[in-house]
């Protein structure tokens, strides 16, 4: 059974520092992986998503890379800002059209 | 334009009443999907459905029944509501073959 897991639970970093975002599992045989960005009580934006035979995408300030041997993901936030803060989730999924496996999230807050 | 739509929004409704939450999608993908998100905010897949194969997780009360008119649709019907049905419930969608998913805003159902 894959099983997701994200550290740290919560972040507070003042503006304008880069940051990094982890997420690991634990069943490598992942078709691909996605990361969301969800506000209070809003749904959930994708953010990133990262196939299995890829490394790393790229998005404006972020950047996920995959390392899929180790069972890991990073997502990195290049110089942070205040509508930064939100809660980033990491996701797999074992083929395309299956059901995703979801992290418990990041909490990030960026301080002005 | 919403690529993804559920309604209601908000539901609030007494214990033992039915209810349905209905989902629709623009987007012309060919999987949908129903995931709880619990009071401690840990995301969860209840159902994979396209016209040819629904998956259920096991572990989803047989209370919860998805129904699909079409391709676009995927509602999501609840018997006899409990208090621990109280969650915000996501509908989302997805391309075969390409994997990245795309969420509804949720639908926050309050059993009291």
């Amino acid at each position: 059974k894959q099983e997701v897991t994200q550290i740290p639970a919560a972040l507070s970093v003042p503006e304008g520092e880069n940051l990094v975002l982890n997420c690991s599992f634990t069943d490598s045989a992942i078709y691909n992986l996605q990361w969301f960005r969800q506000d209070p009580g809003k749904g959930l934006t994708s953010l990133l998503l990262i196939q299995s035979s890829q490394r790393e995408q790229t998005s404006g300030r972020l950047n996920a890379s995959l390392d899929k041997s180790s069972g890991r993901s990073t997502l990195y936030i290049a110089a942070s800002q205040p509508g930064d803060s939100a809660t980033y989730l990491c996701a797999v999924s074992p083929n395309a059209g299956n059901m995703l496996t979801f992290g418990g999230g990041t909490r990030l807050m960026v301080k002005p | 334009d919403t690529a993804v739509s559920q309604t209601p929004k908000y539901l609030v409704t007494q214990m033992g009443n039915d209810k349905s939450i209905k989902c629709e999608q623009n987007l012309g993908h060919d999987t949908m999907y129903w995931y709880k998100q619990d009071s401690k905010k840990f995301l969860k897949i209840m159902f994979s459905y396209n016209n040819k194969e629904l998956i259920i997780n096991e572990t989803v009360p047989n209370r919860f029944s998805p129904k699909s008119p079409d391709k676009a649709h995927l509602n999501l019907h609840i018997n006899s509501l409990e208090l621990g049905d109280s969650a915000v419930y996501f509908c989302a969608s997805s391309r075969k073959g390409y994997g990245g998913y795309t969420f509804g805003s949720g639908t926050r159902l309050t059993v009291v």
